[in-house]
């Protein structure tokens, strides 16, 4: 097992555009998690899903957000009409749900907005 | 809502001594995790704390927890250079599964 992989690792993109992330989660695990990161900052939970359904969501995911995981093995985080302020990296993290759970994260997608 | 503080938030130290990381969460929470971060890397898990009292070690990293006092920690022994890493503590809510992250410890470790 590779671990979790996200694609594309990083993305430029100018403001207003649109744009989607994938991630990729250990093959076993049944949870998705998408976190987002600023420069000096700890990760900021997004949402969440098990298996297919998307249980959470934080209110820092406005309208402008959407995530799926369509058959609950990838997900897809899409961006609609692009800010500066969405400029961070975007992280993916599995886990299988249990007592001893641990999120592993992946490499992340860093996201500028010019 | 669950908060969670790190101190100190920047660490420089010299190799071969010993310093502890705090972190603080504001409320009942049934997990506490400690991860590593290096530069422009993703996270590592370091650790998973459950219970009070529990106490693990990996080299020189002991992490325990204390859930009465909302406190937990993160012990260096005898610090070495590839130590140096930015530590984040995180905790999980009672409620749900997502995870609370600290502002984060930046570590160098200085020969």
């Amino acid at each position: 097992d590779t671990g979790v992989s996200q694609d594309p690792r990083h993305k430029i993109t100018k403001r207003g555009q649109n744009v989607t992330f994938r991630c990729d989660p250990i093959s076993e695990h049944n949870r998705l998690y998408w976190y987002r990161q600023t420069l000096g900052q700890g990760p900021e939970f997004l949402t969440y899903f098990q298996n297919e359904a998307q249980l959470e969501k934080s209110r820092l995911l406005s309208d402008r957000f959407s995530a799926e995981r369509p058959k609950g093995s990838f997900s897809t985080l899409e961006i609609q009409r692009t800010e500066q302020g969405d400029s961070a990296m975007y992280l993916c993290a599995s886990s299988w749900a249990g007592i001893q759970e641990t999120q592993y994260f992946g490499p992340g997608t860093r996201l500028l907005v010019l | 809502e669950l908060k969670v503080e790190q101190n100190p938030l920047f660490l420089s130290m010299q190799e071969g001594k010993n310093y502890t990381i705090y972190c603080n969460y504001s409320t009942t929470s049934d997990r506490l995790y400690w991860y590593r971060q290096d530069p422009g890397k993703s996270l590592e898990s370091l650790f998973v704390l459950l219970s009070n009292g529990a106490v693990k070690q990996e080299g020189r990293l002991m992490a325990s927890l204390d859930t009465k006092a909302r406190l937990s920690t993160l012990h260096i022994t005898a610090a070495v250079h590839d130590l140096s890493a930015t530590y984040f503590c995180a905790a999980g809510e009672t409620s749900g599964s997502r995870l609370t992250f600290g502002e984060g410890t930046q570590l160098t470790v200085n020969p």
